[in-house]
């Protein structure tokens, strides 16, 4: 099973739909989630931490189900710049005692005009 | 805001020969890593560091592979005799709480 995964798409959405990405991992010691956006050719750069309790900024709203190992992004009202590719990321404790992010492969959003 | 330089932004090299790639980690975070991403796969670790030397690294980081920051500024990563299969993007991040990457160096092989 692959540590982090998702469903790379691409979802194909209109200008001002909603949509929403899900990601399944697969350690459960994974201590902290985040989703990266990452534009063609680009460094993946924070989009928002996820917490247990549901976190929302602005158009994102993002999900965690540590019981089933599980994360959501909502993206509502979608715009023409949200297009990119959206990275799901587990932040877990390695060995040595330090951190490592893993990342998914991606899901890629189109929005159109 | 502060920010993780790389240099170059686009490396090209024969196949064989050495490469260095650099990057300038944000002043006061003390920890480093690489990271690569194949074209169209997905990011993978490849090395962290902290207090001038490697914490973890990954399968992919082997022999060919060498991190070292040679002053107080700059984090480089080395590849000894490059391949084909070592084309990618090269990310580098320093992190303190949360990550900061650098926008990465293109290595083609040839």
């Amino acid at each position: 099973r692959k540590e982090v995964e998702q469903d790379p798409g691409p979802f194909n959405v209109p200008e001002g739909a909603t949509v929403a990405f899900n990601c399944t991992y697969s350690n459960s010691a994974s201590q902290s989630f985040f989703w990266y956006r990452q534009d063609c050719r680009k460094e993946p750069k924070l989009l928002m931490s996820v917490y247990s309790s549901g976190n929302e900024d602005g158009r994102f709203t993002a999900q965690l189900n540590r019981a089933s190992q599980y994360i959501s992004l909502l993206i509502r009202d979608s715009k023409l710049s949200d297009s990119a590719t959206y990275l799901c990321v587990v932040r877990g404790i390695m060995n040595t005692g330090f951190q490592k992010l893993v990342f998914g492969t991606g899901t890629r959003l189109l929005v159109s005009p | 805001e502060p920010e993780v330089t790389q240099t170059p932004s686009h490396q090209v090299t024969q196949m064989g020969q050495e490469v260095i790639l650099r990057c300038v980690p944000i002043s006061n975070h003390l920890y480093f890593y690489w990271y690569r991403q194949i074209l169209g796969q997905k990011v993978e670790f490849l090395v962290s560091f902290y207090n001038n030397e490697i914490s973890e690294k990954s399968e992919i980081f082997d022999d060919q592979f060498s991190v070292e920051r040679p002053d107080g500024s700059n984090f480089t990563l080395k590849i000894r005799s490059t391949k084909l299969e070592d084309s990618a993007m090269y990310f580098c991040a320093s992190s303190e709480d949360g990550y900061t990457f650098g926008s990465g160096t293109r290595l083609t092989v040839v």
